[in-house]
């Protein structure tokens, strides 16, 4: 159980383009999902929290209009890099965080790697 | 502030050899560690975790070891073998469990 996919797994954009990625949890609700990104040879760097429902929390520094997080329902966040450019580069990586049981825990994504050209 | 960061950036080891991952936090009223492996490509996936009123747990060839003292927590692998060599984060909750903070990271790199 606890599964969560991401989609697509690699994309390659024209700088200038947006580009959107879903993160679903497959068995079970998400109240609280988080985007992460990580550069390589680097740790993963919290970029934001979504509630179900409600606005995303953006970490200090990630800018919100860039970064667009929709959490429409509980088993689907997605973020849209607006207007990509090449330093958007990078491996980007949800989590998703039950309603039942630990909440303390995060179920990760298999990450989305982007290339912008 | 709150920064949970790793001693050795990189381990090799070889088969068969235990392998020890150090991580260190700096908020002492921290309770609660997560270790995460995270292999090439791929999101981190949960190995262990442990509770501050803990300081051993154990799990299929892995032990987590807390010292809140020095505010240390290792992660141990016995008899490592190459579908170990991953890179393995430590981690730790905050703002109320609303989001992990994740330390540097270190690769293990597991030769035959």
């Amino acid at each position: 159980g606890a599964v969560v996919s991401q989609h697509p797994s690699r994309v390659i954009c024209k700088s200038g383009t947006s580009v959107k990625i879903e993160c679903r949890s497959l068995d079970f609700q998400a109240t609280t999902m988080f985007w992460y990104r990580q550069f390589p040879k680097q740790s993963l760097m919290l970029m934001a929290t979504s509630n179900e429902g409600s606005k995303a929390t953006y970490e200090q520094g990630v800018e919100k209009d860039k970064f667009l997080i929709n959490h429409a329902s509980l088993t689907l966040s997605t973020l849209t890099v607006t207007s990509a450019h090449p330093e958007d580069s990078s491996f980007y990586i949800c989590s998703a965080r039950g309603s039942g049981g630990r909440t303390d825990t995060q179920y990760f994504g298999p990450g989305t790697r982007l290339t912008v050209l | 502030g709150e920064s949970v960061g790793l001693h050795l950036p990189t381990l090799s080891v070889q088969e068969g050899d235990n392998s020890i991952i150090n991580c260190a936090y700096s908020n002492s009223a921290s309770d609660y560690f997560i270790w995460y492996k995270q292999e090439s490509g791929k999101g981190p996936q949960f190995i262990i975790d442990i509770r501050s009123n803990m300081d051993k747990r154990q799990g299929q060839r892995v032990t987590v070891l807390l010292n809140k003292t020095v505010k240390h927590l290792s992660l141990q692998i016995a008899a490592t073998q190459p579908g170990d060599s991953a890179v393995y984060f430590c981690a730790e909750p905050s703002g109320g469990y609303n989001k992990l903070i994740f330390g540097a990271g270190t690769r293990l790199a597991v030769h035959p």
